[in-house]
């Protein structure tokens, strides 16, 4: 059974830092793995889509990577900014259906 | 695009009433998903649909709760009745599906309903 770990719970860092985000997997036959972003009270953002067949995909100032054989994905946020402060989730696809196993989300903090 | 639609976005009751939850989905996704998301246990799948048809309820919590989707742009969650161990942030989401032959399940979520019951 695929389980998503994600540790840690939170992290507080300065502004202007570059900061990783860990995501850990079970089970290495995942369909893709996705990033999300929730801020207090609100709906959740897919920020990230990765295959299972790509390494990592990159939007603006946020990098996914992909290692399967390793069961990680890490969400890589360059020069972090107060607006960034949200609670990040991910979530593993498997094969032949549309599930999405959830890890726990870790809940960032950008000081200012 | 408006994105997926949820109504009410709050809504407080009292234990023993029903309650409706409503969404509509991006318009030509072919899956829509319910979740429920609490402290505790965190984001939770309720069901989810695949062109309006229910294809994996085992996450609904007991009878109480129930769900349909009468059409493509239209899906209700209903508790009956409410007691406040339902109390929770209730999603809706939506996904493309299959298209050329490949399968897009990026998901869309709602903004949610927060439930209240007393």
């Amino acid at each position: 059974k695929q389980e998503v770990t994600q540790i840690p719970a939170a992290l507080s860092v300065p502004e202007g830092e570059n900061l990783v985000l860990n995501c850990s997997f079970t089970d290495s036959a995942i369909y893709n793995l996705q990033w999300f972003r929730q801020d207090p009270g609100k709906g959740l953002t897919s920020l990230l889509l990765i295959q299972s067949s790509q390494r990592e995909q990159t939007s603006g100032r946020l990098n996914a990577s992909l290692d399967k054989s390793s069961g990680r994905s890490t969400l890589y946020i360059a020069a972090s900014q107060p607006g960034d402060s949200a609670t990040y989730l991910c979530a593993a696809s498997e094969d032949s259906n549309y599930q999405l196993i959830w890890g726990a989300g870790t809940k960032l903090i950008i000081k200012p | 695009d408006a994105g997926v639609i949820q109504s009410p976005r709050h809504e407080v009751t009292e234990m023993g009433q029903e309650v409706t939850l409503r969404c509509k989905p991006i318009s030509g996704h072919d899956y829509l998903f319910w979740y429920r998301q609490t402290m505790m246990r965190g984001l939770e799948l309720l069901i989810y649909f695949n062109n309006n048809v229910p294809i994996d309820d085992s996450g609904m919590p007991e009878d109480r709760f129930s769900a349909k989707m009468p059409n493509a742009s239209f899906s209700t969650l209903k508790i009956q009745p409410s007691e406040p161990r339902d109390s929770a942030v209730y999603f809706c989401a939506s996904s493309p599906g299959t298209s050329g032959g490949r399968s897009y399940n990026e998901q869309f979520f709602g903004p949610g309903t927060r439930l209240t019951v007393l």
